[in-house]
């Protein structure tokens, strides 16, 4: 089943405490991007990756890091998390960015004590 | 920076009304356009989408029509369902250059179909 899947689903974790949230396709995507969810603020893209090797930043992407080592991967790295990064993050992915439908994964739900 | 600006932010209709939602962009280069819907407690998923060198699309109940040189682009949707209730979001980003990558969103319209 062609699918993006997140990992983990929720957590809860203390100010300063280093995370990594996973995120897998099995489509080829060459596209791959990390939005964060917040109310009335709606989605806010933080990296994007073109292709393997290629990341770039989008809107917000202060505190937080990403690598894109193989395709089907795009972990999102927060190194020093603080309660202002609480979030519903999503991840998702496109054959190719612009011409291709996004196809986002199921979400993970981050609270930062 | 480019920014998207989405309007109403809360939408209700009795079901069969039609349901207007409406965006603006300041990116001029901005030339793909599309439009998701989030159920409650679910991810993003796309409804239609437009590119600069139409505009209108339809979809059965959905359209969406584009006005480059006002830069605004409207979702409409016919005869509304209860099922319709979700979360919409407009998008805009550009194609074929060096920014291809960002996706900027719009806050999100809550659409509440009543019954």
């Amino acid at each position: 089943e062609a699918q993006v899947t997140q990992n983990p689903r929720y957590l809860i974790t203390v100010t300063g405490k280093k995370l990594t949230v996973t995120c897998s396709q099995n489509m080829n995507h060459e596209y791959m991007s990390w939005y964060r969810q917040d109310p009335g603020l709606g989605l806010r893209q933080i990296y994007y990756s073109m292709n393997v090797e290629v990341t770039d930043k989008g809107d917000v992407p202060e505190g937080y890091k990403v690598s894109r080592k193989e395709k089907r991967n795009f972990p999102l790295i927060l190194e020093s998390p603080s309660p202002n990064q609480t979030s519903l993050y999503f991840c998702a992915s496109s054959l190719v960015q612009g011409r291709d439908t996004q196809y986002f994964g199921p979400g993970t739900r981050l609270t930062v004590l | 920076g480019e920014n998207v600006e989405q309007h109403p932010s809360t939408l209700s209709v009795q079901e069969g009304d039609s349901a207007v939602i409406k965006c603006t962009y300041s990116d001029s280069a901005s030339n793909y356009f599309p439009w998701y819907k989030q159920e409650l407690g679910k991810r993003p998923q796309l409804i239609i989408d437009i590119r600069s060198n139409v505009g209108e699309k339809k979809d059965q109940r959905i359209a969406v029509t584009l006005n480059k040189t006002a830069k605004h682009f409207s979702l409409h949707i016919t005869e509304t369902q209860p099922e319709d209730s979700a979360v919409y979001f407009c998008a805009a980003s550009r194609e074929g250059s060096s920014n291809t990558g960002k996706l900027i969103f719009g806050q999100g319209t809550t659409l509440q179909v009543k019954p």
